[in-house]
């Protein structure tokens, strides 16, 4: 069964502190998905990222960067030089090819205080 | 921008009464999916659909059906509502192919049952 652990509930910087949220998977398939998702107080859910199974090459985005490390079934997200427009809930999310079901993390909430 | 409305955006509603809620894509795009999002259990899949009249379960469809008799519209009814339903519904589309796998999401309807 897939599972995704986000175990930061909470965390809280002050501005332009660097940030990494954590996310440890679990799956017993071989080709996976794993995927990043924000969710601002307005409550939309805004993707930032997807990454296969294949590829663990880590990826820079502005601020937003990504390491995968399929040996530690890790995908860690860090915002450099965190803003107050960071403010909000993060998921981590997989999804298995063999399936069709995105299973979550619980989520980070993440403060940027000015 | 997906394209993806949801509507009613926000209701009130009565134990025992039926509610269906509707989501409404622009893009033609085959899969769509609605998740329940509650405290604690992040985002969690109620039922989906692979095309025209093509739906199956998730992991909490207990109490829910879904019907898509257009490409463009998925419903979402329960049947009968209850308070352990009270909860933020949102759904999803999936382009398919090359990017089967990522889901994007419309903006949410939160439902109170009292």
């Amino acid at each position: 069964a897939q599972k995704v652990t986000q175990a930061q509930t909470e965390i809280s910087v002050v501005e332009k502190e660097d940030v990494t949220l954590d996310c440890v998977y679990e799956t017993r398939d071989t080709t996976y998905y794993l995927f990043w998702y924000k969710q601002p107080p307005s409550g939309e859910l805004v993707f930032l990222i997807r990454r296969n199974s294949f590829d663990e090459q880590n990826e820079i985005s502005g601020r937003y960067s990504w390491n995968f490390q399929k040996s530690t079934s890790s995908f860690n997200f860090t915002i450099t030089a965190s803003q107050v427009v960071d403010s909000a809930v993060y998921f981590c999310a997989l999804i298995e090819t063999s399936g069709s079901r995105l299973t979550f993390g619980e989520g980070t909430q993440l403060t940027v205080n000015p | 921008d997906a394209g993806i409305t949801q509507s009613p955006r926000h209701k009130v509603t009565e134990t025992g009464t039926p509610v269906t809620l509707r989501c409404h894509q622009t893009e033609n795009h085959r899969y769509m999916y609605w998740y329940r999002q509650d405290p604690g259990h992040g985002l969690r899949l109620i039922h989906y659909s692979y095309g025209v009249k093509d739906t199956d379960k998730g992991e909490v469809s207990d109490g829910y059906s879904v019907s898509r008799s257009k490409t463009e519209d998925f419903l979402l009814t329960l049947e009968s509502a209850t308070s352990s339903q009270t909860s933020v519904y949102f759904c999803a589309i999936s382009e398919g192919g090359a990017r089967l796998y990522e889901q994007y999401f419309g903006p949410g309807t939160r439902l109170t049952v009292t």
